[in-house]
């Protein structure tokens, strides 16, 4: 599987639109990108996922390069409870060994008011 | 409300007597797994299951036990659990397919202390 790097901790004003980067430089065709976070020890929830193109949720939106080799996640206006532990991971799309995700350190990011 | 459930929550036992953690899910998912968290080590898996009376070792099974009877539940077992075993703990499931795009579904974990 691809390797991810993200940056070990961002700070972000409440309010304003918090974009976390992940580089993925060997990251293959038949690879999503997929984001998750956790807060404080809850479970891991779900945030979005791409392959190739943009996405937008409710919750988020994910930027792709072209090249493919690294993507953003924006949250387009940070609040408080926000602040968590971002995890960019990428996924093969073929699940011949089940739905296994591969958790790095992920990036720690503050929303201060 | 979709959900995965894990319980107990908090667990405090002593090296050597059995327990075991359950976990269900409401969504009629294939896929379930376990994994666990530790500090500087981030989610490991433990054991995975893609379907009813089919389940497979993660990266980290020694010591853990699990069976796949009912596709909602999913449940943990360990044995003999020893301190080592002190983590917290956390139950997944997703839909399963070959060349499926699913999200893995968490639950909202178990933390389990063995003295």
């Amino acid at each position: 599987d691809a390797k991810t790097t993200q940056p070990t901790s961002m700070d972000c004003a409440e309010g304003r639109a918090a974009n976390l980067p992940c580089n993925h430089s060997t990251i293959s065709g038949n690879e999503y990108v997929y984001w998750y976070r956790q807060i404080h020890s809850q479970g891991p929830q779900y945030i979005i996922h791409g392959l190739k193109n943009n996405e937008t949720n409710e919750m988020a939106s994910l930027i792709i390069t072209e090249d493919r080799k690294s993507s953003t996640l924006i949250l387009p206006h940070a609040t408080l409870r926000d602040t968590a532990v971002y995890y960019c991971i990428v996924r093969p799309r073929r699940m011949e060994y089940g739905n296994k995700l591969v958790f790095g350190a992920g990036t720690i990011l503050r929303v201060k008011s | 409300e979709a959900q995965v459930t894990q319980n107990p929550r908090y667990l405090i036992t002593v090296t050597g007597k059995k327990l075991t953690v359950t976990c269900s899910q409401n969504m009629n998912h294939e896929y379930m797994s376990w994994y666990r968290q530790d500090p500087g080590l981030g989610l490991r898996q433990i054991y995975y299951s893609m379907n009813v009376e089919v389940t497979d070792k993660g990266d980290v099974p020694e010591g853990y036990k699990v069976s796949r009877k009912e596709k909602r539940n999913f449940p943990l077992i360990l044995e003999s659990p020893s301190p080592n075993q002190t983590s917290l703990y956390f139950c997944a499931s997703s839909r399963q397919g070959v060349d499926y795009n699913s999200p893995l579904h968490f639950g909202n974990g178990t933390r389990l202390t063995v003295t």
